[in-house]
């Protein structure tokens, strides 16, 4: 079975700077998609960045990129220039490729609390 | 184009009692998926339904838990004599087809609390 591990329960950072979130994940299929979720005190949660296993270039959105180390299992996500709405809970996550078995589950990390500084 | 809709947002129950969570799907969609998010969790797969079938509910509990996604309507996670345990938010999500590389788009949740 997979499992995503965020080994930072809580971070925190100034406005404009820049911060990394961890995640470690375990799994021994070669195809898969990883995520980084923001989830804000409303709850609702909003699917940040994607990244597929295959791909090699790392994953960007606007402010938001990831460090994907396919060897280590590693999928770090950088905030930059963080922006006070920018301050939520951030999930990790996991989903198979693989055809014909559960690749409709996300397997989640247990997040990381991250809080924006004025 | 309405996003996925869940209600109650927030429901309280009393021991014993029963709670149903309702989820409509985005416009389109035919295949939703819940998930539990225990306090302090991050949220886990609990059952995955296309219309009229239930395909996978390997993360539900087998007692008191039971998930329906009918013909007309919205899909239901029924919970029957709740517990405190029990308490949690529940996330429904939704995609067009099954396949891995259709994203899923979460709801915002019912928080169920057990008294």
């Amino acid at each position: 079975a997979q499992t995503v591990t965020q080994s930072q329960p809580e971070m925190s950072v100034q406005e404009a700077e820049t911060v990394t979130l961890s995640c470690t994940y375990d799994t021994s299929e070669s195809d898969y998609y990883l995520f980084w979720y923001k989830q804000p005190p409303s709850r609702q949660m909003i699917l940040v960045i994607r990244q597929e296993a295959y791909k090699q270039q790392n994953a960007t959105e606007n402010r938001f990129s990831v460090n994907f180390q396919k060897a280590a299992k590693s999928f770090s996500l950088k905030i930059s220039d963080s922006q006070l709405g920018d301050a939520a809970m951030y999930f990790c996550a996991y989903r198979s490729a693989i055809r014909g078995g559960s690749n409709y589950k996300l397997t989640f990390g247990k997040g990381t609390l991250l809080t924006v500084n004025p | 184009n309405a996003g996925v809709m869940q209600n109650p947002r927030h429901l309280v129950r009393r021991r014993g009692q029963e709670a149903r969570l309702r989820c409509s799907p985005m416009k389109g969609h035919s295949h939703v998926y819940w998930y539990r998010q225990l306090p302090e969790e991050g949220l886990k797969f609990m059952v995955y339904l296309q219309k009229e079938n239930i395909i996978d509910e390997s993360g539900m509990p087998k007692e008191r838990f039971s998930a329906e996604f009918p013909k007309e309507g919205p899909s239901i996670l029924r919970i029957q004599q709740v517990v405190r345990g029990d308490s949690a938010a529940y996330f429904c999500a939704s995609s067009v087809t099954g396949g891995s590389s259709y994203e899923q788009y979460f709801g915002p949740g019912t928080r169920l609390t057990v008294t």
